[in-house]
């Protein structure tokens, strides 16, 4: 069965950095894009970024690029997003997510909350 | 840069059918996936690639596009598919994923 664990998120002042973790499992990690997408409290989903699987093809949104890092590491089947100048407006439920062999995103994880706040 | 527009809400009664569409420019030349996403959970994707549906997924989640609209359907509308659904797509050409508002499906 396909797992995606996040953790890493807490409460962040203006400014500060966190650094957001998701543990895969159940499936063959080493092949996949993965995700990242965040959901503020009462609002849609917004795409944060995305990998390829050898970590060569690395997309963020515009409100987070220069400021958050992608990155995986396939012998731990995990992803992370380094979250640097955090603002307030980056407070949200932050969700991993599985991509397939298109651009959908087949499977999600629970999400951590990240909030940033003084 | 690309916008998906969805209407914010739908409603329908049991038994009945439920439409819920996501327009944008050229989108039939993109292909669109749809999530389903109950309160407090995460969300599950129930269509992709257009009119696919993942395994598990109910025959009576089913999806279309025509022109700058994608649709997503729902027959024989039961109380447990009440929950906000998404639309995606990735743009090329920004070479970003994009999701639509969302829209809140109320079973009567």
């Amino acid at each position: 069965e396909v797992q995606l664990v996040e953790s890493g998120g807490g409460l962040v002042q203006p400014g500060g950095s966190l650094r957001l973790s998701c543990a895969a499992s159940g499936f063959t990690f080493s092949v996949n894009y993965m995700y990242w997408v965040r959901q503020a409290p009462g609002k849609g989903l917004e795409w944060v970024s995305c990998i390829n699987a050898d970590s060569n093809i690395i997309y963020y949104a515009d409100s987070v690029k220069g400021r958050f890092t992608i990155s995986r590491d396939n012998a731990r089947s995990s992803l992370y997003l380094q979250m640097n100048s955090l603002r307030a407006e980056d407070t949200a439920l932050y969700y991993c997510a599985k991509g397939s062999g298109g651009w959908q995103m087949e499977k999600w994880g629970q999400g951590t909350l990240v909030t940033v706040s003084s | 840069s690309y916008v998906l527009t969805q209407p914010p809400s739908v409603s329908v009664a049991p038994g009945q059918t439920a439409t819920i569409t996501c327009g944008g420019n050229n989108i039939g030349r993109k292909s669109v996936h749809w999530y389903q996403q109950k309160t407090g959970q995460a969300p599950v994707l129930v269509v992709y690639d257009d009119s696919d549906r993942p395994s598990g997924i109910p025959e009576r989640f089913s999806g279309s596009k025509s022109g700058n609209t994608a649709t997503l359907t729902i027959s024989r509308v039961e109380a447990g598919d009440e929950a906000d659904y998404f639309c995606q797509v990735w743009d090329s050409s920004s070479a970003h994923q994009v999701f639509g508002g969302g829209t809140k499906l109320t079973v009567l």
